[in-house]
């Protein structure tokens, strides 16, 4: 069964500094993976989305990479501001489960301004 | 387009009763997931629709719980009879193909079962 892990499960960074958020799952025979962000009663807003062929996928100040064979992605925030205080989930679509993306429990992230 | 479109935002009800879940994909996407989420369990995928068929209703926890997709721009998700542990945020998403494209997620429905 597929796991997918994300620690720490909260994170705190003072305004400017780089966020690193990290996620893991267990099976590597993946379709793709993708990011996301939860604001605080709101639905969630797709970020990234890396195929399992890709090693990275950018946009702005966010970076997302994929490392399939250790079952790692990595996403990196830029010059991290308190507007990007949030929860922010992975997800992934393995292939033995058809189309159904497995969530991880999320990295909830204050940034103190 | 704007965007995956669920209804009502807030429900509360009371135990016993009937609940209809509605959502509304982006339009052109061929498949259609209700995920519920739950502070203990997070995320969970409880059904999803490919072309309006039921695909995998494996994470559907009983049978009160029931969905449906008569059309390829309405789907609902109805819980008969309601019980308070029913009470969760419910996630409609939608997608083109979910292999090879992003998953898009509606604002939710709080249900509330008292």
């Amino acid at each position: 069964k597929q796991e997918v892990t994300q620690i720490p499960a909260a994170l705190s960074v003072p305004e400017g500094e780089n966020l690193v958020l990290n996620c893991s799952f267990t099976d590597s025979a993946i379709y793709n993976l993708q990011w996301f962000r939860q604001d605080p009663g709101k639905g969630l807003t797709s970020l990234l989305l890396i195929q399992s062929s890709q090693r990275e996928q950018t946009s702005g100040r966010l970076n997302a990479s994929l490392d399939k064979s250790s079952g790692r992605s990595t996403l990196y925030i830029a010059a991290s501001q308190p507007g990007d205080s949030a929860t922010y989930l992975c997800a992934v679509r393995i292939k033995a489960a058809g189309n159904k993306l497995t969530f991880g429990g999320g990295t909830r992230v204050l940034v103190k301004p | 387009d704007a965007g995956v479109i669920q209804s009502p935002r807030h429900e509360v009800t009371e135990m016993g009763q009937e609940v209809t879940l509605r959502c509304k994909p982006i339009s052109g996407h061929d498949y259609l997931f209700w995920y519920r989420q739950t502070m203990m369990r997070g995320l969970e995928l409880l059904i999803y629709f490919n072309n309006n068929v039921p695909i995998d209703d494996s994470g559907m926890p009983e049978d009160r719980f029931s969905a449906k997709m008569p059309n390829a721009s309405f789907s609902t998700l109805k819980i008969q009879p309601s019980e308070p542990r029913d009470s969760a945020v419910y996630f409609c998403a939608s997608s083109f193909n979910p292999g090879i494209t992003e998953a898009f997620f509606g604002q939710g429905t709080r249900l509330t079962v008292v």
